[in-house]
C-alpha cells in the first residue's frame, strides 16, 4: 500500500462544474497536509495546505480533512480550463530518522473541458 | 525577487560522466530538498539539508551526492554510478522546521544521450 493514494485519472469536468480530488494516506500520525498544482513540464507550485478537520476555502479551492478517515480532498469550484493541470496530495509526517518528512502522491491529472 | 533558482533546464549525459544540477535560494529558507519525478509516480526524496555543512539521506541516495556549504546553495552531483538517471530533478526549500510547506524551483530534466 502507497503512504500516499491518489486515483491517476485523468478526470474529466465541464467547464464550471465542480472537480473533486480525493486522497487518502495510510499514516494515522500524518499533521500536514497540502496540495499541490503542477502543470506538464513544470514544477508542482502549492495551492493550499491544510493542518486540522475540516474545510478550509480559499477562492475558488476548499480543501477537506478527515484525519479519522485518513481522508484529504480537494474541490475546485468554478473550474476553467485554466485549472487542467496535475495536483498532488503532499502529507507530512514524522520520519523514522527524527524530524519529519513529507512524502507526495503520485498525483491526479485534471481536465476541464470548454 | 524572492525564489529558488535551478539550471540548467535541460541536460544531457554521457554515459560514464558525472554532472551537477545547481539550485539557489535567496529566500532564506534553512531545509533544502532533492526530489526525482519519474511519469506517473510521486516525488522521490534523494537527500535534504536542514542546516548547512549537513545533509541526509532520502529514500533513492544511491548513485547521488549533494554538499551544503552555503545557506543558499544545495547543488546534486548524478554520479555514473546512477545507472537510470533520466527524470526531471525538482529542487525545494522549507522556512524552518514546523509545518511550512515547500516550495519548488523550476526543475531541471536530465536525459541519457
Amino acid at each position: 500500500q502507497k503512504e500516499v493514494e491518489q486515483n491517476s485519472g485523468p478526470l474529466s469536468v465541464p467547464e464550471g462544474a465542480i472537480a473533486s480530488l480525493n486522497c487518502t494516506y495510510s499514516d494515522r500520525v500524518s499533521q500536514s497536509f497540502f496540495w499541490y498544482r503542477q502543470y506538464s513540464g513544470k514544477s508542482p507550485e502549492l495551492i493550499m495546505s491544510i493542518y486540522s478537520n475540516g474545510d478550509k476555502e480559499d477562492g475558488r479551492f476548499t480543501a477537506q480533512l478527515n484525519k479519522a478517515s485518513q481522508y484529504v480532498s480537494l474541490l475546485i469550484r468554478d473550474s476553467q480550463p485554466s485549472d487542467s493541470a496535475t495536483y498532488l496530495c503532499a502529507v507530512k509526517r514524522p520520519w523514522e530518522t527524527g524530524g519529519f518528512k513529507t512524502i507526495f502522491g503520485a498525483g491526479t491529472r485534471l481536465f476541464v473541458k470548454a | 525577487d524572492g525564489g529558488i533558482t535551478q539550471s540548467p533546464k535541460y541536460l544531457f549525459r554521457k554515459e560514464g560522466q558525472n554532472v551537477t544540477l545547481s539550485c539557489e535560494q535567496n529566500l532564506n529558507h534553512d531545509a533544502m530538498y532533492w526530489y526525482r519525478q519519474d511519469p506517473g509516480q510521486g516525488l522521490r526524496l534523494i537527500y535534504y539539508s536542514q542546516i548547512v555543512n549537513d545533509f541526509q539521506k532520502g529514500d533513492i541516495a544511491e548513485g547521488y551526492s549533494v554538499s551544503r556549504e552555503k545557506k543558499e546553495s544545495f547543488p546534486l552531483t548524478v554520479t555514473s554510478a546512477q545507472k537510470n538517471p533520466t527524470a526531471f530533478y525538482l529542487c525545494a526549500s522549507k522556512e524552518g522546521r514546523g509545518d511550512q510547506p515547500q516550495h519548488f524551483g523550476d526543475g531541471t530534466r536530465l536525459s541519457i544521450l
